[in-house]
């Protein structure tokens, strides 16, 4: 069985600061990994994913992980956030084909001006 | 045009009522999800359907009966509803069951509560 723990419940952070999101997975085969983005009252939206390759991946509005096989991680960041960032977001890992998606218990960012 | 929709987008019921929540996805895609999203936010999938047939069925109550008309559709009917079953329910879909890490489209939610 595979589980996604994200460390922090909520991450308030100042307008134009970085942040960082961090997500731990563990699983006993290959996994794919994923961060999608909930804005208030939408559904899930991805941001980026990593299936395999370049271990720094880059998704859209800024955002960027980096796969970290030795430690199990997927965590992101983003250099400077804007107060449209304030939203839930959540890491999820797909084992192999199947798409069945675990998700984490998301993170709260909370971009302050 | 929305990729995935769902109807309704609010629903208030009492318990022991039977309810239905529709999913249309406009995507061309061969699989659908539903997922459920506590109050807590934690996010877990229900089921799920391939060209019509089911997939994954996640250990929910069978009185939660997913329909799939056809492959754009995928309803979800709640029979007996229960205080536990106030959620937000999301509607996904996606390009192919056998695609590695495949993106999953939302929809909006409904958010079901039950009083």
């Amino acid at each position: 069985a595979q589980s996604v723990t994200q460390l922090d419940s909520q991450v308030p952070v100042f307008e134009e600061a970085p942040v960082e999101l961090r997500c731990n997975y563990s699983s006993s085969v290959s996994v794919y990994l994923f961060w999608y983005v909930q804005y208030p009252n939408q559904g899930l939206q991805l941001l980026l994913k990593y299936l395999s390759g370049s271990t720094l991946v880059k998704g859209i509005n800024g955002f960027e992980a980096e796969f970290n096989k030795s430690q199990t991680s997927f965590h992101l960041r983003k250099p400077s956030v804007h107060i449209s960032d304030t939203a839930e977001y959540f890491c999820a890992a797909e084992r192999a084909a199947g798409n069945k998606l675990t998700f984490g218990g998301g993170t709260r960012v909370l971009v302050k001006p | 045009d929305t990729a995935v929709s769902q109807t309704p987008k609010y629903l208030v019921t009492q318990m022991g009522n039977d309810k239905s929540i529709k999913c249309e996805q406009n995507l061309g895609h061969d699989t659908m999800y539903w997922y459920k999203q506590d109050s807590k936010k934690f996010l877990k999938i229900m089921f799920s359907y391939n060209n019509k047939e089911l997939i994954i069925n996640e250990t929910v109550p069978n009185r939660f009966s997913p329909k799939s008309p056809d492959k754009a559709h995928l309803n979800l009917h709640i029979n007996s509803l229960e205080l536990g079953d106030s959620a937000v329910y999301f509607c996904a879909s996606s390009q192919d069951l056998g695609v590695a890490g495949g993106e999953q489209y939302f929809g909006p939610g409904t958010r079901l509560t039950v009083t």
